[in-house]
């Protein structure tokens, strides 16, 4: 069984700062790591995703994320953040097998202010 | 547009009540599953379904069911709602049934049991 959390429900941040939203999880086999977006009454939509290779994964509007075995993290990141990326952010975890069966974390509210 | 459309987005119903939430893709994929969004709870799957007439329980099934008589289709019933059943429902649906998968989302179903 794998379990994700984010350990902040709330971000607020001030426009063009850096924010960094924190992921970490845990499983006993090998898995496959996505951050998906939410933006108001919007379905959820992928931002970017680790299955393997470079740790350092790019994704969507500037996002980065990088995969820490060690640490079983996998933390987003942005240099500079806008207005319209409030929004909800969720970390989710498939192991590698077979079955799309994709845990996500509780998310986290990001809060840009102008 | 690919896409994943739900219906209704907003229902208010009384306890009892049996309803339906119709879910429709139109991308020709093979594995379909539902949602639950709570705050501070993430989205906790409910049922999938890897093809046509092969479905399974997810982590919170109980109150639920689903049927798959078609690829593009994938209903939720509630037989019997209950307020604890009040909550945001999303469809999603992936090309394949592995976790390397990406789910395409639908807009959500605001579903309030009185």
């Amino acid at each position: 069984a794998q379990s994700v959390t984010q350990l902040d429900s709330q971000v607020p941040v001030f426009e063009e700062a850096p924010v960094e939203l924190r992921c970490n999880y845990s499983s006993s086999v090998s898995v496959y790591l996505f951050w998906y977006v939410q933006y108001p009454n919007q379905g959820l939509q992928l931002l970017l995703k680790y299955l393997s290779g470079s740790t350092l994964v790019k994704g969507i509007n500037g996002f980065e994320a990088e995969f820490n075995k060690s640490q079983t993290s996998f933390h987003l990141r942005k240099p500079s953040v806008h207005i319209s990326d409030t929004a909800e952010y969720f970390c989710a975890v498939s192991d590698t097998g077979a079955g799309n069966m994709l845990t996500f974390g509780g998310g986290t509210r990001l809060m840009v202010k102008p | 547009e690919a896409q994943v459309t739900q219906n209704p987005r907003y229902l208010i119903t009384v306890t009892g009540k049996k309803l339906t939430v119709t879910c429709s893709q139109n991308m020709n994929h093979e594995y379909m599953s539902w949602y639950r969004q709570d705050p501070g709870l993430g989205l906790r799957q409910i049922y999938y379904s890897m093809n046509v007439e092969v479905t399974d329980k997810g982590d919170v099934p109980e109150g639920y069911k689903v049927s798959r008589k078609e690829k593009r289709n994938f209903p939720l019933i509630l037989e019997s709602p209950s307020p604890n059943q009040t909550s945001l429902y999303f469809c999603a649906s992936s090309f394949g049934s592995s976790g390397a998968n990406v789910l395409t989302f639908g807009a959500g179903s605001r579903l309030t049991v009185l």
